[in-house]
């Protein structure tokens, strides 16, 4: 039973670029959920996507979107990117459904991601 | 707002002694609360949890109680390995969400 995938492992950008992260979650998850952990800090919640739609967001600005697919897979988009926003980017996934909350999300090995 | 505070600084120990790491928590609601270690180059792995006041999580020789009226939720191991060493995070989440909000974590050494 494959866990909580992600996509690339490793990659480089410049300022001003844009990239997008790729997340599968484990199988019978139907939530995915996007972290950014900067080095020595704990991660600190992106968004969360559910059938499809953002049902919550952190404290992050609009240059960071996301997508869920019909299968639950999960994009993260950041846009014009800044030398701050070089992190691990975790993703986790969980079950929500039947109104199932709290439950314990799974992580990915996470994106590190380098700006220069 | 949730918010979780771990203990500063890093712990270094030797082997099979006693691991405590503190976490205490603000939160709205009854939140669960989680231990995530992390190992070098990984992602998180769920250690252990509790989801209502007074339960003790436990997994691996690690146990953690959720401590309502101090609002803790402390992690201790009796003997420690080599291999226990890695980064360990305080979390929780609440209001029916699935939303982590994690403590600054702290690194754990384990020296032979």
């Amino acid at each position: 039973d494959a866990g909580v995938t992600q996509s690339p492992t490793h990659l480089i950008k410049t300022r001003g670029q844009q990239v997008t992260l790729r997340c599968s979650p484990k199988s019978g998850h139907d939530t995915v959920s996007w972290y950014q952990q900067a080095l020595g800090q704990g991660p600190q919640f992106i968004f969360q996507y559910y059938e499809e739609e953002e049902r919550q967001r952190g404290n992050f600005p609009d240059r960071f979107s996301g997508h869920q697919f019909p299968n639950y897979s999960s994009e993260l988009n950041v846009n014009a990117l800044l030398l701050g926003d070089s992190a691990l980017y975790l993703c986790a996934s969980s079950f929500q459904g039947q109104g199932i909350f709290n439950q314990p999300q799974h992580f990915g090995d996470g994106t590190r991601l380098s700006i220069l | 707002g949730n918010s979780v505070t771990q203990m500063e600084g890093p712990v270094t120990l030797s082997e099979e002694a006693f691991l405590t790491i503190n976490c205490t928590y603000t939160a709205t609601g009854y939140p669960s609360l989680f231990w995530y270690v992390q190992y070098p180059g990984e992602g998180l792995q769920l250690l252990l949890k509790a989801t209502k006041a007074d339960d003790k999580g436990s997994n691996k020789g690690f146990e953690a109680t959720y401590r309502k009226e101090t609002t803790s939720f402390h992690l201790e191991k009796g003997s420690v390995q080599v291999s226990d060493s890695a980064v360990y995070f305080c979390a929780l989440s609440s209001g029916g969400n699935n939303r982590l909000a994690f403590g600054k974590g702290n690194q754990v050494v384990v020296i032979p």
